[in-house]
């Protein structure tokens, strides 16, 4: 059972380069997330997905950008990072049927911006 | 807003202690409840969830209970094991913006020694 899938895992990047993380997820869950965590500050909402072509902000979308082009999967982009984009990065899913539905996350993807 | 609320840790037991972590929370509406738990270098999974008012939600030995009254939901262990070491977050789910969101507290590290 793949669950929620993240690549790639570990990344260091310098300032301006640019990349992306790939979140799939083999659930046919309708919405998807994006978070970041950080010590001290738990996980903050970067952008969310409600549906194939939809994309919303979250609580810290500056210097992301996301597509769900399809259903199964969600890409976030970092156009030109900055070491404050270090940090740990989580995707996640759910589906949208009744309210209080269990979110699946996937394992993490550890970025460095050096 | 929404917004959960929880004690600070890191909080360190000995084996077979008992454990409280507090959370409050503030939600417009009746949000549900979720307790997940984060194990070194993995994802969040839940651990337990509580739909509405007076629920209690239970697995592997913890529980919480959804108090309306108090706006609570308190994480209990009646005697923790050293494999209970990881980071716990309250979270709750909340419509906002014509979706439902999760909303996570800060999370609370927890060490068992033995």
């Amino acid at each position: 059972n793949a669950g929620v899938t993240q690549t790639p895992k570990f990344r260091v990047l310098k300032t301006g380069q640019s990349m992306t993380l790939l979140c799939a997820q083999d659930m046919n869950h309708e919405y998807m997330y994006w978070y970041r965590q950080d010590p001290g500050m738990g996980l903050r909402l970067i952008h969310y997905s409600v549906g194939e072509g939809t994309t919303a902000k979250g609580e810290v979308p500056d210097g992301y950008n996301v597509s769900r082009l399809k259903k199964q999967n969600f890409l976030l982009g970092l156009e030109s990072a900055a070491p404050s984009q270090t940090s740990v990065y989580f995707c996640a899913s759910r589906p949208r049927d009744t309210s209080g539905n269990t979110i699946y996350f996937g394992e993490g993807s550890w970025l460095t911006v050096v | 807003g929404n917004s959960v609320t929880q004690m600070e840790g890191p909080v360190t037991l000995s084996e077979e202690a008992f454990l409280t972590i507090n959370c409050t929370y503030t939600a417009t509406g009746y949000p549900s409840l979720f307790w997940y738990v984060q194990y070194p270098g993995e994802g969040l999974q839940l651990l337990l969830k509580a739909t509405k008012a007076d629920d209690k939600g239970s697995n592997k030995g913890f529980e919480a209970t959804y108090r309306k009254e108090t706006t609570s939901f308190h994480l209990e262990k009646g005697s923790v094991q050293v494999s209970d070491s990881a980071v716990y977050f309250c979270a709750l789910s909340a419509w906002g913006g014509g979706s439902e969101k999760l909303v996570f507290g800060k999370g609370t590290k927890l060490t068992v020694n033995p």
